[in-house]
């Protein structure tokens, strides 16, 4: 079975600074893909970035950032020069890399910037 | 391009009632997923379908049923409604053949049912 671990409920940060949410997961497979999802008030769950766990190399989109630590089975995202609209919830996901085709979510990460 | 629809938005049902909920993909898309949400809680998978069958299914009773029709949408259908079962509903569509290990997927915006 796999779990996805989301130990901040609730995070602040001041525009324009940094932050860091944590996320940890549990499995037994050796490939799969693990995912940042924002869930604004609009509810409809959006892609933030994606980790493929076969790569090395830290996933990046623009401001977002991951450090994946595939041994530790720990996945951060960073957000960078936060801005207003980055005030949502933040899901952490999980989903096998030749079977996936379901996301296990974390329990969500609500963030809120304050101007 | 359209994205994924539900409809209703918000729905109130009375214990014990019947519930259909209803989602059309996003165009190109042939398969749908249904995740369930709970009030603070992550959205939890429900079923999948494809070609008109379940071809998975959650941690879910029997009393958590679905359809897909020809044209690819889907709906949710829940008898007997407790109390528990108030939450989210999300539909996410994807293409089978190139689910774009989750890039492929693309999220409706729920239906949000309460039951009293």
């Amino acid at each position: 079975a796999q779990t996805v671990t989301q130990s901040q409920p609730e995070m602040s940060v001041q525009e324009a600074e940094t932050v860091t949410l944590s996320c940890t997961y549990d499995t037994s497979e050796s490939n799969y893909y693990l995912f940042w999802y924002k869930q604004p008030p609009s509810r409809q769950m959006i892609l933030v970035i994606r980790q493929e766990a076969y790569k090395q190399q830290n996933a990046t989109e623009n401001r977002f950032s991951v450090n994946f630590q595939k041994a530790a089975k720990s996945f951060s995202l960073k957000i960078s020069d936060s801005q207003l609209g980055d005030t949502a919830m933040y899901f952490c996901a999980f989903m096998k890399l030749l079977t996936g085709n379901q996301f296990y979510f974390g329990t969500g990460t609500s963030l809120t910037v304050i101007p | 391009d359209a994205g994924v629809t539900q409809s209703p938005t918000h729905l109130i049902k009375t214990r014990g009632q019947q519930v259909t909920l209803r989602c059309s993909p996003k165009s190109g898309h042939d398969t749908v997923s249904w995740y369930q949400q709970a009030l603070g809680q992550g959205p939890q998978f429900i079923f999948q379908y494809y070609e008109e069958e379940e071809r998975q299914r959650g941690n879910f009773p029997d009393r958590f049923s679905g359809h897909q029709f020809p044209n690819y949408s889907s709906e949710l259908n829940v008898n007997a409604l407790l109390l528990g079962d108030s939450a989210l509903y999300l539909c996410a569509s994807s293409l089978l053949r190139d689910p774009g290990g989750g890039y492929g997927y693309t999220f409706g915006s729920g239906t949000r049912l309460t039951v009293v």
